[in-house]
């Protein structure tokens, strides 16, 4: 079926390098695009979302990349610090009409010192 | 962005019985939705809770299992009935004020444990 879903499940960061957190979806009529952080025992944390009229959007340390040739979605993540491990996760609302928010498996950053 | 608030945190539970968790807004929002997230797993979509109305269940979720309400813009409640240990999860809220938008805030979670 259609889904949201990520090519890594885990991802080790040496401090101040940049990450890469990749998400490919599957329905082209998907209207947004958000990424998510999750610490442990909290809820999801909004980072940053993206249109799908938009190739780029810009937030404080943080890239978000969508290309709707090939269905992909990426978060990049300046000069990482330890505050920046947890689980990432992209989400998407198909379309004006249906607000549902559909999410991805998660990819878990570890941020190396 | 909104702040969420959910009472219990968490809670451990017998099985065969119901708790009810309490998702509380401090603004007015237009969608409050109630997720389930499994240990280690993404989040999976209940229902959308309604303002006035029955909530609107996502495939595999039903009412007599979780009956939700949402009484004004602030406030919704899910309950979890005759639980059992495969209930054992983190119930979250979530709310969204603007139409589209991608811009939904969640709660703390409630961590579930059934025995």
């Amino acid at each position: 079926g259609e889904s949201v879903g990520l090519h890594l499940p885990t991802l080790s960061v040496q401090e101040g390098d940049n990450s890469i957190i990749n998400c490919a979806y599957s329905n082209s009529a998907s209207d947004y695009f958000i990424w998510y952080k999750q610490e442990s025992g909290k809820g999801p944390q909004f980072i940053i979302d993206i249109r799908s009229n938009m190739d780029k959007r810009q937030g404080q340390r943080v890239t978000v990349l969508l290309n709707k040739t090939v269905k992909h979605l990426s978060l990049q993540i300046a000069a990482t610090q330890p505050g920046d491990s947890a689980v990432y996760f992209c989400a998407e609302i198909r379309g004006f009409g249906n607000e549902k928010l559909t999410f991805g498996t998660g990819t878990r950053l570890t941020i190396i010192p | 962005s909104a702040v969420i608030s959910q009472k219990p945190s968490r809670d451990i539970c017998q099985r065969g019985t119901s708790l009810t968790i309490q998702c509380q807004v401090d603004s007015q929002v237009t969608m409050m939705f109630w997720y389930r997230q499994q240990p280690g797993q993404s989040l999976t979509l209940i229902a959308t809770a309604n303002q006035g109305s029955e909530a609107t269940y996502e495939s595999g979720f039903v009412i007599d299992k979780f009956p939700i309400s949402r009484p004004n813009l602030t406030f919704s409640t899910l309950t979890v009935s005759n639980m059992s240990p495969e209930d054992s999860s983190i119930y979250l809220c979530s709310v969204r004020n603007r139409v589209a938008t991608g811009e939904q805030y969640f709660g703390p979670g409630t961590r579930l444990t059934v025995t």
